[in-house]
């Protein structure tokens, strides 16, 4: 598997301001992964985070409210934008590790609960 | 579109007893699937999976999962439950997608263990 960590663990912002969530690996990795859970929900892929390329996002999400850096292969963040208290939510990332046999399968970071003010 | 569905949302045993998580899913394909476990405040754990081959998974913690493709299911089941359980229980399907694997959640089951 993969050790991931994830700073801030908890935040509490106000409305209008940024923030920005690092995630951390201790192996190298292609892929990573942010994901959104909102309270009492399940989580919901925000975007796909690939060294070299630019981050995928899913239907909902945009790169203007949730901008992804992936500068190398053990780190991304994620920025929550302009935010507001419908952003309150725990955000998580993920990372497929490089071993065959683990392959497609994800590990997750320890979560940074986000509340907006 | 890939779906997941845990009919349960919040589940209640006694510490001892055998459990059963139910999981559904729809997925064109030969799907990937997983449980994952998190406590309070916790991220999520991995406790197994199943790509291909035997359908009877084993996990950590001694879960353990059978695929059953007739029923597109994939429910979760350990003999006997510890306090240490309690905790929220999500399946997920892996879909792939161009860019990777793309994991879809259920909307996860809440496990109560009492005393």
């Amino acid at each position: 598997s993969a050790v991931i960590s994830q700073k801030p663990s908890r935040d509490i912002c106000q409305r209008g301001t940024s923030l920005t969530i690092q995630c951390q690996v201790d192996s190298q990795v292609t892929m990573m992964f942010w994901y959104r859970q909102q309270p009492g929900q399940s989580l919901t892929l925000i975007a796909t985070a690939n060294q070299g390329s630019e981050a995928t996002y899913e239907s909902g999400f945009v790169i203007d409210k949730f901008p992804i850096s992936r500068p190398n292969l053990t780190f991304s963040t994620l920025t929550v934008s302009n935010m507001s208290p419908e952003d309150s939510s725990i955000y998580l990332c993920s990372v497929e590790v490089e071993d065959p046999a683990l392959r497609d399968t994800q590990y997750f970071g320890p979560g940074t609960r986000l509340t907006v003010l | 579109a890939q779906s997941v569905t845990q009919p349960d949302i919040h589940i209640t045993v006694s510490e001892g007893a055998s459990l059963e998580l139910r999981c559904n899913y729809s997925y064109g394909a030969t799907p990937y699937l997983f449980w994952y476990v998190q406590s309070p405040g916790q991220g999520l754990q991995l406790l197994l999976k199943y790509f291909s081959g035997d359908t009877l998974v084993q996990g950590i913690k001694g879960f353990e999962a059978e695929f059953k493709r007739s029923q597109s299911s994939f429910n979760l089941r350990k003999p006997s439950v510890h306090w240490s359980d309690a905790a929220e229980y999500f399946c997920a399907v892996g879909a792939l997608m161009e860019y990777g694997n793309k994991l879809v959640f259920g909307a996860g089951t809440i496990l109560r263990v009492k005393s």
